[in-house]
């Protein structure tokens, strides 16, 4: 087990509405990435949390939008769901040294929340 | 945007033969990772590589850094039931948890 944990495990919502997906990281990181992944492909990345600031973000519209908390841990919020919105979220978290700073540290990734908009 | 290709997309081999697979990208990446993925689970890490022309090796994996820093290969040795799942590169430039991945490949061992 990684340490990084993700509410909730499952989750049904019906086009149009709106989701919240939360993540803790690991003990001691200060970063954390969250990767949308669908049925057969790998995870893209959506946005990076840095220090709670957004450090980076993927090909991912507006209503894409999230948060971090003074404790490291994460909210991933999509507004309007679509039914393309349907995939498993996972999240990783990794310690950073500053913004845009090379780093060679592992990411550790979260079990996912297996999101499916009807 | 950065893509990267991975092949092959399925294997079917039989306990005890080796396995290769490689990742090619139209970009450059200053790393080059490998991940494994079971069902229910996210990806963990295998091997990081991090400068051009790098070997490395983890066990019965053995993976390389393309010199073009443009591709990847990864090697399995003799396998065994528990290597089936789901093989996934990526390629990062800053730091990991910005890394673009390839589609996977999935791995079937018969015993």
């Amino acid at each position: 087990e990684t340490g990084v944990t993700q509410s909730p495990t499952h989750l049904i919502k019906t086009r149009g509405q709106q989701v919240t997906l939360r993540c803790s990281s690991q003990s001691g990181h200060n970063t954390v990435s969250w990767y949308q992944q669908a049925l057969g492909q790998g995870p893209q990345f959506i946005f990076q949390y840095y220090r709670e600031e957004e450090n980076g973000r993927g090909n991912f519209p507006p209503r894409f939008s999230g948060l971090q908390f003074p404790n490291y841990s994460s909210e991933l919020n999509v507004n309007a769901l679509e039914l393309d919105d349907s995939a498993l979220y996972l999240c990783a978290s990794h310690p950073l040294a500053g913004y845009n700073k090379f780093s060679t540290d592992t990411q550790y990734f979260g079990p996912g929340t297996r999101l499916t908009v009807l | 945007g950065q893509q990267l290709n991975q092949s092959p997309q399925s294997m079917f081999i039989q306990e005890g033969e080796d396995v290769s697979m490689n990742c090619t990208s139209s970009s450059i990446f200053n790393t080059w990772l490998w991940y494994k993925q079971d069902p229910g689970e996210g990806p963990v890490l295998l091997i990081a590589l991090y400068k051009a022309g790098e070997l490395t090796s983890n066990g019965r994996l053995t993976a390389q850094f393309g010199i073009t820093r443009k591709d990847s290969f990864l090697n399995i040795s003799a396998s065994i039931p528990s290597d089936v799942g789901i093989y996934f590169c990526a390629g990062a430039n800053t730091n990991a948890g910005k890394s673009t991945f390839g589609d996977g490949t999935t791995l079937t061992v018969k015993p």
